[in-house]
């Protein structure tokens, strides 16, 4: 059964950076597109960023330039590297794996970025 | 990119049906044959239940049906269940290599 972790979030300062890991299990990066995806408790869900299987990255407009996505295939983890974080970041962050060409299947359960 | 706007609420009784739309652009949903639907029970993590517009997933039940028409897609719920309430979030591909999700819909059940 696929499965996801994410783990690195933290309460930090305005201006601070953060390195969040999404442990994969269950099913190869390599071959998988993954997208970090965030959500304010209580609020809607906003895309973040996307890593495709040949390793391809984009992002949204709102974290351009600040945060990067990468991978390590053979720990089977999916990163989110968070600089220059702003208040307006503070959200829980899932890691989401691609299903298709255009949904999201597997979710992990999240982790809290605190910006404060 | 702006994110696609669902009404914040919906309801219907036990047994009866519940309709919402998600509206975009032409540059999101207008354009899009991936548009996809999630439920979300508190405490609980995103659930995938209609991806490429129509389509479920093994094992979402069958009262869960979507359509789209221009930039509007639209998630019906029939025989609503107890179990049917939660918030409901639209999703659409945007170009190649973007997304952009709704603003979610609170569903009760009557």
């Amino acid at each position: 059964e696929a499965q996801m972790v994410e783990t690195g979030g933290a309460l930090v300062q305005p201006g601070g950076s953060l390195k969040l890991s999404c442990e994969v299990s269950g099913l190869a990066v390599s071959l998988n597109f993954f997208s970090w995806v965030r959500q304010v408790p209580g609020k809607g869900l906003d895309w973040v960023s996307v890593i495709y299987s040949e390793d391809s990255t984009f992002d949204s407009d709102s974290v351009k330039g600040r945060f990067t996505t990468s991978r390590d295939i053979f720990k089977s983890i999916i990163y989110l590297q968070m600089t220059n974080l702003r208040v307006e970041d503070t959200a829980i962050y899932y890691c989401a794996r691609g299903f298709g060409s255009g949904a999201f299947d597997v979710w992990g359960h999240g982790t809290l970025v605190n910006v404060s | 990119q702006s994110a696609l706007t669902q009404p914040p609420s919906a309801s219907g009784s036990l047994g009866q049906s519940v309709s919402f739309s998600c509206s975009g652009t032409r540059g999101d949903i207008g354009s899009s044959d991936f548009v996809s639907w999630y439920q979300i029970k508190p405490g609980r993590v995103p659930k995938l239940i209609i991806f490429e517009v129509t389509k479920r997933p093994t094992g979402v039940p069958d009262r869960f049906s979507a359509s789209k028409s221009g930039n509007t897609a639209s998630l019906t719920v029939s025989g609503l269940q107890p179990e049917d309430e939660a918030t409901y979030f639209c999703s659409s591909l945007v170009g190649t290599n973007h997304f952009v999700f709704g603003t979610g819909t609170q569903v009760t059940v009557l």
